[in-house]
């Protein structure tokens, strides 16, 4: 069984700092990892997908590295603001295609 | 571009009946596939079609199935419902499906099985 693991499980921070999770992935047989964004009542929007190992990408505040040898990822949000407030899923594609498994995510809330 | 909907938004069904729902994805993309959430648990992976073949499958009983149509749209049909079976129901679609294309989900479907 393929263990996506994500931490903190939730976090609240104040608006301006800044904050990390992690995600924890079997680095064997490792093909890509994922991070959505998921804000209640709304669908999952892709963040990011990392193929290599010493990735890092970036949009706006929010950043992401890679480390396939040691199976894990770090995603980033700078100066975080109150619709950063969501649930972040990374999820690892460790076959062909699109089977794709998925942590539990972890739920930030941003205080105003 | 439209984004991937699903149909029907909510449903209520009573155990042993079967259900059926529907995924069309955005415009061009041919692969879709399905995720059960459940609460306390992370998205589980169903099944993935591309081209109207089932390309993978997740660790589902047998009356969880698929199928894929030539537009691209895919139906997902769950027989003999359970209490179990209650759950939020994503699909996602990507245009080519191959790994490290993005998955662009639907708002789901809401499933109550009493």
């Amino acid at each position: 069984i393929l263990n996506v693991e994500q931490s903190p499980q939730s976090l609240h921070v104040q608006e301006g700092d800044s904050t990390n999770f992690t995600c924890s992935f079997p680095s064997s047989n490792f093909y890509a990892l994922h991070w959505y964004r998921w804000e209640t009542a709304k669908s999952p929007e892709a963040l990011f997908v990392m193929t290599l190992n010493g990735d890092e990408k970036k949009k706006g505040r929010i950043s992401a590295t890679l480390n396939t040898k040691e199976g894990y990822s770090y995603l980033y949000i700078k100066g975080s603001q109150p619709e950063d407030s969501a649930t972040y899923l990374c999820a690892m594609n460790s076959g062909g295609y699109q089977k794709v498994t998925f942590g539990t995510g972890t739920k930030l809330q941003v205080i105003p | 571009k439209a984004g991937v909907t699903q149909t029907p938004r909510y449903l209520i069904k009573t155990r042993g009946q079967q259900v059926t729902l529907s995924c069309s994805p955005i415009s061009g993309h041919r692969s879709v596939s399905w995720y059960q959430q459940t609460p306390g648990q992370g998205l589980q992976f169903l099944f993935e079609y591309f081209s109207e073949t089932q390309r993978n499958k997740g660790n589902f009983p047998g009356r969880f199935s698929g199928r894929q149509f030539s537009n691209s749209r895919s139906e997902m049909n769950v027989s003999t419902l359970e209490l179990g079976d209650s759950a939020l129901y994503l699909c996602a679609s990507s245009f080519s499906g191959t790994v490290g294309s993005p998955l662009h989900f639907g708002n789901g479907t809401r499933l109550t099985v009493t």
